[in-house]
């Protein structure tokens, strides 16, 4: 156990809905990470958080974004859902950017 | 920019062999992370190790050893003896430091099978 929480487990949606996935961070650690794992995809990254700010963007779409509340949890929003957006996402924190990341048990989004 | 490739898509190796995963990576930071990670059957992203470039000496952890090479751009990983629960995807990354810590890049993965 990684010590990491998301919520939830599993996701089914249509397409053009919105959801919303929820990750705790481990204790005491500041930076959340966000990334999406697909087949075709691999694992990429899509925005990081450092203590409520924005510190580094990847290949997040406009349908998307986060954010970290002061108790340090974070929210991914995916909206406007397409096929193509069916995937396992992750989230990680660490203590600092160049420590370790210790990643949740993911959640299954599948967008019928 | 910062690349991690994984040449080996699938390895499958009988029990109580040993098996090397190849990683090599591309920066052009002098200052930078390396990890492997594991990903088993059940989906979780189990961190293995995290090496800084500044240090190149090999690593045992058990069955596990690390062997990384700036001459070669190459971090790799060797299990001894593997096991049935040594199955899984195997994941290298690499995060640089020069620009204000750039997240991990991914390799695309290393299947290993472990046939008992």
């Amino acid at each position: 156990d990684s010590g990491v929480t998301q919520t939830p487990k599993h996701l089914i949606t249509a397409t053009g809905q919105r959801v919303t996935l929820r990750c705790s961070p481990r204790s005491g650690d500041l930076s959340v990470y966000w990334y999406q794992q697909s087949l075709d995809q691999g694992l990429q990254f899509l925005i990081q958080y450092y203590n409520g700010e924005e510190r580094a963007k990847g290949n997040i779409l406009e349908r998307f974004s986060a954010q970290q509340f002061p108790d340090l949890h974070s929210e991914l929003n995916l909206s406007s859902l397409e096929l193509g957006d069916s995937a396992l996402y992750f989230c990680a924190s660490s203590v600092g950017s160049e420590r370790e990341q210790y990643f949740g048990p993911g959640t299954r989004l599948t967008v019928t | 920019a910062q690349k991690v490739t994984q040449a080996q898509t699938e390895i499958s190796v009988v029990e109580k062999e040993d098996v090397t995963l190849d990683c090599v990576y591309e920066t052009r930071d002098t200052t930078y992370y390396l990890f492997w990670y594991k990903q088993p059957p059940s989906g979780e992203l189990v961190f293995l190790i995290r090496r800084n470039s500044f240090d190149e000496q090999n690593e045992i952890s058990g069955r596990y050893s690390w062997n990384f090479q700036k001459s070669t751009s190459s971090f790799n990983f060797t299990i001894t003896a593997s096991q049935v629960v040594d199955s899984a995807v195997y994941f290298c990354a690499l995060s640089e430091l020069g620009a204000g810590n750039t997240p991990l890049v991914f390799g695309k993965g290393t299947r290993l099978s472990v046939i008992a």
